[in-house]
């Protein structure tokens, strides 16, 4: 069974950088060159796709975050990693990891504020 | 800048066939944007219901289908059940700066 759980910080104060790892279990992340994706969602508000991974470390990002997104995979822990830098209340959401196979994880609540 | 348009809302009665869609700012949907929608119910993450046009994943149930009608990505429930008032999102590709977009989620009420 694939689980997917997203872990870091809940709070970030503002112009800091978000970190954020999410931890793949049931299916190895190096089984396959497949992008892992990253979304957010304001509270109230749709979804933002943030960007997503190859497992060879091929990235595509959101032109409106591009400058400030980097992700990462670390196959040997079967992680991947989010961070996001220059925060602003803007970025407060939940952030979601979701593997190529359509399994997301629960979420995790990120507030930026001082 | 790429905007993907849903229907805000939309009711349908139990039983009930509804139709949702997703149009692209750039123009027609094809395949080659390779549509999923995906379900949202309030206070859970979303669930991913269809990939690529018209594939259902092993949990979708089968009154969901997808297609594309009339130069959008379109999502149909038949027989719609009082357990299916979700939010519904659409996503699409965008292959000439490969990104993705997702619509602004249709609220579906059944009642």
């Amino acid at each position: 069974q694939v689980q997917l759980q997203e872990s870091g910080p809940g709070l970030v104060k503002p112009s800091q950088t978000l970190s954020l790892t999410c931890t793949v279990s049931g299916v190895s992340i190096s089984g396959g060159d497949y992008y892992w994706s990253w979304i957010r969602q304001p509270a109230g508000k749709g979804l933002e796709w943030i960007g997503q991974i190859y497992t060879s470390g091929s990235t595509n990002y959101n032109p409106s975050l591009k400058s400030r997104v980097t992700m990462s995979v670390d196959a040997s822990k079967n992680q991947l990693s989010l961070k996001l830098s220059s925060v602003t209340a803007a970025d407060t959401a939940v952030y979601y990891c979701a593997s190529p196979e359509g399994y997301w994880g629960q979420g995790t609540l990120v507030t930026v504020s001082s | 800048q790429t905007v993907v348009t849903q229907e805000p809302s939309l009711t349908v009665s139990p039983g009930g066939t509804v139709t949702l869609t997703c149009a692209s700012s750039t123009g027609a949907v094809t395949s080659d944007y390779y549509p999923n929608w995906f379900q949202q119910k309030p206070g859970q993450a979303p669930r991913s219901l269809i990939y690529s046009t018209n594939n259902r994943h092993s949990w979708t149930p089968a009154r969901f289908s997808g297609s594309l009608l009339g130069g959008k990505a379109a999502l149909t429930l038949s027989g719609a059940r009082p357990e299916d008032e979700a939010d519904y999102y659409c996503l699409l590709y965008y292959g000439s700066t490969q990104h993705w977009v997702f619509g602004g989620g249709t609220k579906l009420t059944v009642l």
